[in-house]
């Protein structure tokens, strides 16, 4: 079965600096998709951007960004000029792909990281 | 409007009552998903579906029964609830889309329950 760890319960970083939220999944699978979503007070859970397997190119949303690495099963998450409206839980998923037999498969979470921003 | 959402947002109840809660979306997306949030563990899988006759059971499904009565509606049921079912529960919908198989999902304002 899949993991997906998150090794940082917490972090910090100051308004307008960047910080680098780590992920790390377990997989015998060939296609699947990555994906950070980010969870503010409001309990809203929201995509904030995601990567397929079969791309080498890190995807890029605004100021974030990925850094995947697929030999190591890495997906780290950028987030460049930190705001305060990034201070929210974030959380990695993985989901199989469907030529992996994923079809409806649901989403496998880490246990996320909370990320401060100090004005 | 929403294009997911949950009823009720907040629920207490007592050991042993059954509780249903309710998700509906106007997306137009024919899978549905339920999970559940616990302070510290993430989201886990408790049920999905892949269209109305498709029902499929998670990683957590113990305790836990759904309906899907339509396209647009997925239930979970708590036929007899106890304080280990306390958590936050998230609906999400995805879409198989033809050219799109990255599936992603979207999930609707979640529902706390509480079980004195």
């Amino acid at each position: 079965a899949q993991t997906v760890t998150q090794s940082q319960p917490e972090m910090s970083v100051q308004e307008a600096e960047t910080v680098t939220l780590s992920c790390t999944y377990d997989t015998s699978e060939s296609d699947y998709y990555l994906f950070w979503y980010k969870q503010p007070p409001s309990r809203q859970m929201i995509l904030v951007i995601r990567q397929e397997a079969y791309k080498q190119q890190n995807a890029t949303e605004n100021r974030f960004s990925v850094n995947f690495q697929k030999a190591a099963k890495s997906f780290s998450l950028k987030i460049s000029d930190s705001q305060l409206g990034d201070a929210a839980m974030y959380f990695c998923a993985y989901r199989r792909g469907e030529y992996s037999g994923g079809g409806a498969d649901g989403l496998t979470f880490g246990k996320g990281t909370h990320l401060i921003i100090q004005p | 409007d929403a294009d997911v959402t949950q009823t009720p947002r907040n629920r207490i109840t007592k050991t042993g009552k059954r509780i249903m809660l309710e998700c509906s979306q106007t997306k137009g997306h024919d899978r549905m998903y339920w999970y559940r949030q616990d302070p510290g563990l993430g989201l886990r899988l408790i049920y999905y579906s892949f269209d109305v006759k498709d029902i499929n059971k998670g990683e957590i499904s113990d305790g836990y029964s759904v309906s899907r009565q339509a396209q647009a509606k997925f239930s979970l049921s708590l036929e007899s609830a106890i304080p280990n079912q306390t958590a936050l529960y998230f609906c999400a919908t995805s879409e198989s889309l033809a050219g799109d198989l990255t599936d992603t999902q979207y999930f609707g304002p979640g529902t706390r329950l509480t079980v004195l």
